[in-house]
């Protein structure tokens, strides 16, 4: 198995500033990836985020908004942008690679005022 | 692309009865997973099905993989109070993701 931290676990912004959301596992893992999750809603993948490349984002999510870093094969973070109220979500860190199910991050608990 | 539906979207019951939910995907499945997500909390791996018309239990609860792999049942007997949060299947879409379901988010009245 696989324990993440991430932090903060929650946080109030105004809108306009950033926020960096930090993982660290307590393994090596080749993947780690970063989820959005909208009030009552499902889970939806921001980008995959390799050690030594960059980030892979999907449909509708740019870098300049969520930026990435994975410095190495145990930490990773998000970066949430020039945030806006829309911005406000849950956004949780995972792993998978090597195991058969994914681990997920505590979650970070966002709304921007 | 590959979609994951599931329904009901929200579920209440009473403490004591049953509960089901039911995952569809578009497409076939190599395997499927089940997340139980409690209120305030994160995703947790419940368990994964890979063979066509497989059934796991887990004390209460009751897995299913359907005959063609494209879709999936949760089955809760007797729900409990602990029982209450929001439930996803996922489906593997390659390099280790996952595309999740739409969930059922379960309400048990005491």
């Amino acid at each position: 198995s696989a324990v993440i931290s991430q932090k903060p676990s929650r946080d109030i912004c105004q809108r306009g500033t950033s926020l960096t959301i930090q993982c660290q596992v307590d393994s090596q893992v080749t993947m780690m990836f970063w989820y959005r999750q909208q009030p009552g809603q499902s889970l939806t993948l921001i980008a995959t985020a390799n050690q030594g490349s960059e980030a892979t984002y999907e449909s509708g999510f740019v870098i300049d908004k969520f930026p990435i870093s994975r410095p190495n094969l145990t930490f990773s973070t998000l970066t949430v942008s020039n945030m806006s109220p829309e911005d406000s979500s849950i956004y949780l860190c995972s792993v998978a690679g090597g195991f058969t199910e994914a681990f997920f991050g505590q979650g970070t608990r966002l709304t921007v005022v | 692309g590959q979609q994951v539906m599931q329904i009901p979207q929200y579920q209440h019951v009473q403490e004591g009865e049953d509960f089901t939910t039911y995952c569809n995907s578009s497409t076939t499945l190599s395997n499927i997973q089940w997340y139980k997500q409690r209120p305030g909390g994160h995703p947790v791996f419940l368990i994964q099905l890979v063979k066509s018309g497989e059934v796991k239990k887990q004390k209460r609860l009751t897995f299913q993989f359907g005959e063609a792999k494209k879709n999936s049942s949760l089955h809760i007997t007797a729900t409990q109070t602990t029982d209450v949060g929001t439930y996803f299947c996922a489906g593997p879409r390659g390099g280790n993701q996952f595309y999740f379901g739409t969930g059922t988010s379960l309400t048990v009245i005491p």
